[in-house]
């Protein structure tokens, strides 16, 4: 149980263009989901908190007009990559909590994007 | 602030003992997670400690001294495919997990 997969896995852009990734729990509601962001051999760096129904909560320095984060339904997280750059290549990670009595965390197989 | 330490890299040797050290100081504790991350994919679950003492899952062991904000992962008859990251992450006041820069360990024949 608790399986979260990611939309697309890997996508490649042109500078300017827009992404959408998509998150979903499987077997689970989740009603938070997070957004990580891992650059190569660093760790993963929490960009925002997704709630649904509401707002995301973004973490300092990130730029919540460039990375849309819509939390729909208790199944489905999407974050927007906007006028992406090439520096906005990187690997992308959500995750969702389970609701169990702690706040482990189960995470997605990870969205590569590379932005030409 | 919030700071978790993590050697960055270790090796060791197909067969072996090896223990990865991390220390936190966060706002605020509600669990200590550990995760294996393979390059190129994403973390999985290992093993999660909120209470003093040794936890134990077969290979792999996580001990926490809250006291000290001290926590390692022992990780025994290490096998080829050990050869991972290894995150420690910790649950503070809040539902993020903070998370430190991972130890990337190369396990050698």
């Amino acid at each position: 149980g608790a399986v979260v997969s990611q939309h697309p896995s890997w996508v490649i852009c042109k500078s300017g263009t827009s992404v959408k990734i998509e998150c979903r729990s499987l077997d689970f509601q989740a009603t938070t989901m997070f957004w990580y962001r891992q650059f190569p051999k660093q760790s993963l760096m929490l960009m925002a908190t997704s709630n649904e129904g509401s707002k995301a909560t973004y973490e300092q320095g990130v730029e919540k007009d460039k990375f849309l984060i819509n939390h729909a339904s208790l199944t489905l997280s999407t974050l927007t990559v906007t006028s992406a750059h090439p520096e906005d290549s990187s690997f992308y990670i959500c995750s969702a909590r389970s609701g169990r009595a702690y706040n482990e965390q189960f995470f997605g197989p990870g969205t590569r994007l590379t932005v030409l | 602030g919030q700071n978790i330490d993590q050697p960055t890299e270790m090796t060791a040797t197909e067969g072996a003992i090896v223990q990865i050290n991390c220390t936190y100081q966060t706002s605020g504790f509600n669990g200590l997670f550990w995760y294996q991350q393979h390059a190129g994919e994403a973390p999985t679950f290992l093993s999660y400690n909120v209470l003093d003492g040794l936890e134990e899952k077969g290979r792999f062991s996580s001990f926490l001294s809250r006291s000290k904000g001290y926590s390692y992962l022992l990780l025994k008859e290490l096998q080829m495919k050990d050869s991972a990251s290894y995150l420690c992450a910790v649950s503070g006041n809040t539902d993020k997990l903070i998370f430190g820069t991972g130890t990337r360990l190369q396990v050698f024949p």
